[in-house]
């Protein structure tokens, strides 16, 4: 199977503009959940999504929000870009979602920057 | 909310030497533990993991203990090699979201 796949690979921004990431799970997973990796604030989660439902919702401003499709690819929007939003954006699969004993499996991330 | 502290930050061992990693977590009723390996460039990669029900479960070269009563588990890594050289990651689940700790970076000289 085709792992996760994430895209663009690297992006680069202007403060105030808007962006979108792209995930592709791994084929028969329908969950896919958004995490922000930074240098000060480690691996933090963003949301969940499950079957086209946000599931599960992280400490995130309402700039960051996402979406997912009946094909279980998900996006995530930031919108109104701000310095600090420059990280690496990673999304992880899993065939039922984050509930106990569920393996999530991540894609290779997308690398912000916001200039 | 759940709370995920690890130790060490980063960790020096020569090639054939052992490696262990420590994770403490807050909310009793986390019930999933797994650990990533994460390189450079790359994104986290599932290594090993372990159920509340489960005292210690060993793939190959590594290892994970659990002790539910301290709430801590631990990596172990038998017989280091360059390529163990990475950042990993313990995390616990809670309300169905993975915390994770801080990391550690283990460096393997040969």
């Amino acid at each position: 199977k085709a792992g996760v796949t994430q895209t663009p690979r690297y992006l680069i921004k202007t403060r105030g503009q808007q962006v979108t990431l792209s995930c592709s799970p791994i084929s028969g997973h329908r969950s896919v959940s958004w995490y922000q990796q930074t240098p000060g604030q480690g691996l933090q989660f963003l949301f969940e999504y499950f079957s086209e439902t946000q599931r599960n919702k992280g400490n995130f401003p309402g700039r960051f929000s996402g979406r997912q499709f009946s094909n279980s690819r998900s996006e995530m929007n930031v919108s109104t870009l701000e310095l600090g939003d420059s990280a690496l954006y990673l999304c992880a699969s899993g065939d039922q979602g984050q509930g106990a004993n569920n393996e999530q499996f991540f894609g290779p991330g997308t690398r912000l920057t916001v200039l | 909310g759940e709370n995920v502290e690890q130790h060490p930050s980063t960790l020096s061992v020569q090639e054939g030497d052992s490696a262990v990693i420590k994770c403490t977590y807050s909310d009793s009723a986390s019930n999933y533990f797994p650990w990533y390996k994460q390189e450079l460039g790359k994104g986290p990669q599932l290594i090993i993991d372990i159920r509340s029900n489960v005292g210690e479960k060993k793939d190959q070269r590594i290892a994970v203990t659990l002790n539910k009563t301290a709430k801590h588990f631990s990596l172990h890594i038998t017989e280091t090699q360059p390529e163990d050289s990475a950042v990993y990651f313990c995390a616990a689940i809670r309300f169905q979201k993975l915390v994770f700790g801080t990391g550690t970076r283990l460096l393997v000289s040969p």
